[in-house]
């Protein structure tokens, strides 16, 4: 059974990169993309952008300017680094699966998710 | 538009059956994918695709769409279902991934 587990510091301060890894146990992390997303205190769920096994990356828009998605598939990781963060970029992050379920392309879903780690940016 | 619209509350009695939609125009060329998320926890796949279920999801939750509009529906709703319910898609350029902003369910 797949299983993700996101590692990475919990204090980041304003200005700084926030640098998080997600490790993928139980399954290959070829032939998936994989996702970062966070969740801010009392708001949903937030996709920050994800990554093909071979590489290939999307950002959100509003937050691409900022954001960088990579893969190791030596390791089995995926990382993410968010640079120049706020206040506003306290969260708790996940990383996921997101598997294509339909020939064809037309249903996404993101099946297994890491338990998520929260991130708190202040000085 | 990219976005997916929820309303954010509903409630449902006990073993009453309750309809969660999403609207968006994305929806029109993805299926939305549907994800149940209780506090403290990390987001659960609930449905995907046109209806369907993963394993260990139960047969009480179903989805459906039209048009524009995907449902996800509750048929005899447990006190357990009480939770944060997200919608997400592609966007309609296929290359980004949209959430809605997540509907509060309470089972009273």
């Amino acid at each position: 059974q797949v299983q993700l587990q996101e590692s990475g510091p919990g204090l980041v301060k304003p200005s700084e990169t926030l640098s998080l890894t997600c490790t993928v146990s139980g399954g290959s992390i070829s032939n998936y993309y994989w996702s970062w997303i966070r969740q801010p205190p009392g708001k949903g769920l937030e996709w920050i952008g994800n990554i093909y096994y071979s590489g290939s990356t999307n950002y959100s828009p509003s937050l691409k300017s900022r954001v960088t998605i990579s893969v190791d598939t030596s390791k089995n990781q995926f990382s993410l680094k968010l640079s120049s963060v706020t206040a506003a970029d306290t969260a708790v992050y996940y990383c996921a699966r997101e598997v294509v379920f339909c020939s064809g392309g037309s249903c996404y879903g993101m099946d297994v998710w890491g338990q998520g780690t929260t991130v708190t940016v202040s000085s | 538009s990219s976005e997916l619209t929820q309303d954010p509350a509903v409630s449902v009695a006990l073993g009453q059956t309750v309809r969660i939609t999403c609207q968006g125009d994305s929806l029109r060329r993805y299926h939305a994918s549907w994800y149940q998320r209780k506090p403290g926890q990390a987001p659960v796949l609930v449905i995907y695709g046109k209806n369907n279920r993963p394993s260990g999801i139960p047969d009480r939750f179903s989805g459906s769409t039209s048009g524009n509009t995907a449902s996800l529906t509750i048929t005899g709703a447990q006190a357990e279902d009480e939770a944060d319910y997200y919608c997400n898609s592609r966007d309609s350029s296929g290359n980004h991934v949209v959430f809605g902003r997540g509907t509060k369910l309470t089972v009273l």
